[in-house]
C-alpha cells in the first residue's frame, strides 16, 4: 500500500532564510509525487510534480524538490523564504493507475517571520 | 481560464436543512472530484466523476450525501438533511484525464451547520 508522511506539522522560519519541508513516501514502485500549497481561505495550488523524469524538480515561486528513491523522500526546499510563502503545504502520492485516488499528507504549516 | 469555480463561498444553515454546493470545472477537463477538508481528517475524497459519470463514490459518508454531474460544465453536491458534523470546507477539483495530470482546485465552500 502507498502512503505519505510529512514529518513536520509546523515549520517556522525567518524571512530570507531557507525553507525545508520534509516528505517521505512508501510505495512498491516509483510513484508520481506532487507538492501543493494552500493559502488561507483558498483552494490547493500545484507547486510542482515529479513523474519519473528528472529527479530534481523546479516549481513555481522558487520552490524545488528532489526525488530520492534510496531515502524514499521528496523534500520541498526554497533558498530564501518570503512572507507570502506562509501557507499550508501538502505532499501527495499518486498511486499507479489510481490518479483519482491521490494520497495526501497531513500537511505542514509554514510560518514566515520578519 | 477562470479556473474551477465554486459557489457559494460560505454557507450557514440549520441542522435538517438541505444544502446544495455547486461547481463549474475547467473547460476541457473530463475528470471532476469532490473533496471535504476538516481539521480532524484532513482532505477526504468524496466522489469522482469521469466524463460526467460517477466512477467512485465510496467516500460519500452516507445516504444524506448525493452528487450529480448533468453535463461537462456543472456538478452539484447535495446534503439532505444536513447535520452539524457536516461542517467543513468542500472542494471541487477538475483534471484532464491521465496518470500524471494534477488536480486543479476551486477555492472551496465553507459550510457551517448549526
Amino acid at each position: 500500500a502507498q502512503s505519505v508522511t510529512q514529518l513536520d506539522s509546523h515549520v517556522s522560519v525567518s524571512e530570507g532564510t531557507p525553507v525545508l519541508l520534509r516528505c517521505n513516501y512508501s510505495s512498491s514502485y516509483s510513484p508520481s509525487l506532487f507538492w501543493y500549497v494552500q493559502h488561507p481561505n483558498k483552494g490547493l495550488q500545484l507547486l510542482l510534480k515529479y513523474t519519473s523524469a528528472a529527479t530534481l524538480v523546479k516549481g513555481i515561486n522558487g520552490f524545488e524538490a528532489e526525488f530520492k528513491k534510496s531515502e524514499t523522500s521528496f523534500h520541498l526546499t526554497k533558498p530564501s523564504a518570503h512572507m507570502s510563502d506562509a501557507a499550508e503545504y501538502f505532499c501527495v502520492v499518486v498511486p499507479w493507475g489510481g490518479y483519482n485516488k491521490l494520497i495526501f499528507g497531513a500537511g505542514t504549516r509554514l510560518a514566515v517571520h520578519p | 481560464d477562470a479556473g474551477v469555480i465554486q459557489s457559494p463561498r460560505h454557507e450557514v444553515t440549520e441542522m435538517g436543512q438541505e444544502v446544495t454546493l455547486r461547481c463549474k470545472p475547467i473547460s476541457g477537463h473530463n475528470s471532476l472530484f469532490w473533496y471535504r477538508q476538516t481539521m480532524m481528517r484532513g482532505l477526504e475524497l468524496l466522489i469522482y466523476f469521469n466524463n460526467n459519470v460517477p466512477i467512485d463514490d465510496s467516500g460519500m459518508p452516507e445516504d444524506r450525501f448525493s452528487a450529480k454531474m448533468p453535463n461537462a460544465s456543472f456538478s452539484t453536491l447535495k446534503i439532505q438533511p444536513s447535520e452539524p458534523r457536516d461542517s467543513a470546507v468542500y472542494f471541487c477539483a477538475s483534471s484532464p484525464m491521465g496518470q500524471d495530470s494534477p488536480l486543479h482546485f476551486g477555492n472551496g465552500t465553507r459550510l457551517t451547520v448549526t
